[in-house]
């Protein structure tokens, strides 16, 4: 069935570095890819989508790759900030289907 | 705020019992989704409903259930509990059916079984 699956499982940076997480999918049917961020205590909120037919979206200092034909996408943070810190979540889903997949979690620490 | 409220946050009890959890989707959603979330964990799907019936199932046990009402608001039973249904349960609300539509979570319902 499908698959997503994420790495690294912890990522630890310093303030000002660059994080960079990614995710692999196994049904080449998807076609929709967010990410979520959740914070201690907190559900996951959504931070950014990209959907199939673009291969690049930035939102400030976030911004999300995909490569179809890889299978693959990544999640790019520039500039982290302590407030980055934080369980990042891929996923994801196929027009027509029901079920979102997640991968595992990166768990980012951003030291200051 | 993503809009969606789940009651109650906290939910303690004993091996054995049995809670219900109680979902409010964002206003205009039709679809809702239980996920269970373990320690350190990543979200495990459990099922989903929309508009009512239910469109696609997880990872749930026998002892859980669920349900959709009427007025869009989905309860998640949980019976027999062990010790290792203690979690974090989450809620989410779409607009449509399509696992393509963004996913709106709630605050969780924190259970601890003693």
């Amino acid at each position: 069935g499908e698959n997503v699956e994420q790495h690294p499982s912890t990522l630890s940076v310093q303030e000002g570095d660059s994080a960079v997480i990614k995710c692999t999918y196994s049904d080449s049917a998807s076609n929709y890819f967010p990410w979520y961020k959740q914070e201690l205590g907190k559900g996951p909120q959504l931070i950014i989508d990209i959907r199939s037919n673009v291969g690049e979206k930035k939102d400030q200092r976030i911004a999300v790759t995909l490569n179809k034909t890889a299978k693959h996408f990544s999640l790019h943070i520039t500039e982290t900030q302590p407030e980055d810190s934080a369980v990042y979540f891929c996923a994801a889903g196929i027009t027509g289907g029901f079920k979102t997949i997640f991968g595992a979690g990166t768990r980012l620490f951003v030291k200051a | 705020d993503s809009g969606v409220t789940q009651t109650p946050k906290h939910l303690i009890t004993a091996t054995g019992q049995r809670v219900t959890l109680r979902c409010s989707p964002r206003s205009g959603d039709l679809s809702v989704y239980w996920y269970q979330q373990s320690l350190d964990q990543g979200l495990q799907f459990l099922i989903q409903y929309y508009n009512g019936e239910e469109r696609a199932k997880g990872n749930i046990l026998e002892r859980f259930s669920a349900q959709q009402f009427p007025d869009l608001h989905s309860e998640l039973n949980l019976s027999s509990l062990e010790l290792g249904d203690s979690a974090l349960y989450f809620c989410a609300s779409s607009a449509s059916s399509s696992s393509t539509d963004t996913q709106y979570f709630g605050p969780g319902t924190r259970l601890t079984v003693l």
